[in-house]
């Protein structure tokens, strides 16, 4: 199974600022995916981010509060914009090959 | 959204016992993904069942799928201690191809 990297692994981030998430995945693929999850909560996905074309959102996320890049096929950003206290969560990116496989996780507060 | 359910929504077993963890879908699937989450942390992926399948075993785990009823059932044997994590099925369905998550199961496997 392919190595997926997340960096920052956590944050303390001031409420009205972003951050931007980076994923990088150790080898090519086509299909990386971003989710959310919400304290003591399952995982809601919020956008699939293909490369060669835009990404996209599930019900409930717009891309002006979660802006992503792939620029490549090893690597995706994920920008948390204008945040609040409700954005606190685990952020993950995923990548599929056959099975789907998940990065460690950016945990974020808003403070 | 979510998928579906899991079932139950905690489970607390001593070492040894037998833990069952039930998961129920709405939509048709094309497979059946089993995870586990140690305390917050990355996902781990534990075995995949397609949909033509019936039961798969790795090591100390089976899973069983009934497409009939919509329904996957995970089964540790022999639980051990280090087997307290919270355990997500997911499905990949067969049209967009999205991983969505069930609610999760929350085992305590007390030594």
């Amino acid at each position: 199974s392919a190595v997926i990297s997340q960096k920052p692994s956590r944050d303390i981030c001031q409420r009205g600022t972003s951050l931007t998430i980076q994923c990088q995945v150790d080898s090519q693929v086509t299909m990386m995916f971003w989710y959310r999850q919400q304290p003591g909560q399952s995982l809601t996905l919020i956008a699939t981010a293909n490369q060669g074309s835009e990404a996209t959102y599930e019900s409930g996320f717009v891309i002006d509060k979660f802006p992503i890049s792939r620029p490549n096929l090893t690597f995706s950003t994920l920008t948390v914009s204008n945040l609040s206290p409700e954005d606190s969560s685990i952020y993950l990116c995923s990548i599929r090959t056959y099975e789907q496989y998940f990065g460690p996780g950016t945990r974020l507060t808003v403070t | 959204s979510q998928q579906g359910e899991e079932d139950p929504q905690a489970l607390s077993i001593q070492e040894g016992e037998n833990a069952t963890m039930n998961c129920s879908y709405k939509t048709s699937i094309n497979n059946l993904q089993w995870y586990r989450q140690n305390s917050g942390r990355g996902l781990v992926h534990l075995i995949l069942i397609r949909s033509n399948e019936r039961e798969k075993h790795s090591g100390r785990l089976r899973v069983t799928l009934d497409t009939s009823k919509k329904s996957s059932s995970l089964l540790i044997t022999a639980s051990r201690a280090a087997d307290t994590a919270s355990y997500f099925c997911a499905t990949v369905n067969n049209q967009g191809g999205k991983l969505i998550f069930g609610q999760g199961t929350e085992l305590s496997v007390k030594p």
